[in-house]
């Protein structure tokens, strides 16, 4: 079975630019949720979406936004990037989102010069 | 606020000498604790999930425990293979988020 998918693996860009990162769930997961893991820290939560809807946000600025869409692949948006926004970024799938286990894919590295 | 802390940070084991990580957590209403493997650049793999004090899960030399205050994951004769970093989270409350301890290294000599 395929698991999680994210694209692309790896991205460059500069500050000031903007990003979308893609994520397609494990078959049959409604929900997807986004973190960002920079270097020597845990995950850090972005968004939770259910069913297309956004049923939590965590602590980040307007600039990142996320949409899920009707076959549950879900995008991350990132405007106006600064050099902060270096991570990794973490998609992770469940049935519902509830209390079940969220099960990640690979991330996408970006690296803002 | 949830808030997860794992010790310790970083751990030098033996071929085949045995211990325990610790992952002390506070949240409002333990909805469940899960213990994930991350290799380095990779994204998180899932190892256990706990919803309840008294709980335990074992998989191969791991085995994961939880009480009302912390869990433990108790690694008995670990290979080099085991090297990784272990991540403790939790879900809680009205929350579905995960929230992640920092994590604790795991280096394993042959």
């Amino acid at each position: 079975d395929a698991g999680v998918t994210q694209s692309p693996t790896h991205l460059i860009k500069t500050r000031g630019q903007q990003v979308t990162l893609r994520c397609s769930p494990i078959s049959g997961h409604k929900s997807v949720s986004w973190y960002q893991q920079v270097l020597g820290q845990g995950p850090q939560f972005i968004f939770q979406y259910y069913e297309k809807e956004e049923r939590g946000r965590g602590n980040f600025p307007d600039r990142f936004s996320a949409r899920q869409f009707p076959n549950y692949s879900s995008e991350l948006n990132v405007n106006a990037l600064l050099l902060g926004d270096s991570a990794l970024y973490l998609c992770a799938s469940s049935f519902s989102g509830r209390q079940e286990t969220q099960y990640f894919g690979p991330g996408t590295r970006l690296l803002v010069l | 606020e949830d808030q997860v802390t794992q010790s310790p940070e970083a751990l030098r084991l033996q071929e085949g000498e045995s211990s325990s990580l610790n992952c002390s957590y506070t949240v409002s209403g333990l909805r469940g604790l899960f213990w994930y493997r991350q290799d380095p650049g990779k994204g998180p793999e899932f190892l256990f999930t706990l919803y309840s004090a008294g709980e335990e899960k074992e998989k191969e030399r791991l085995k994961a425990t939880l009480t009302k205050k912390e869990s433990f994951l108790h690694i008995t004769a670990p290979k080099p293979e085991d090297s990784a970093t272990y991540l403790c989270a939790v879900s809680g409350g009205s929350n579905y988020k995960l929230t992640f301890g920092k994590g604790t290294l795991l280096t394993v000599n042959p």
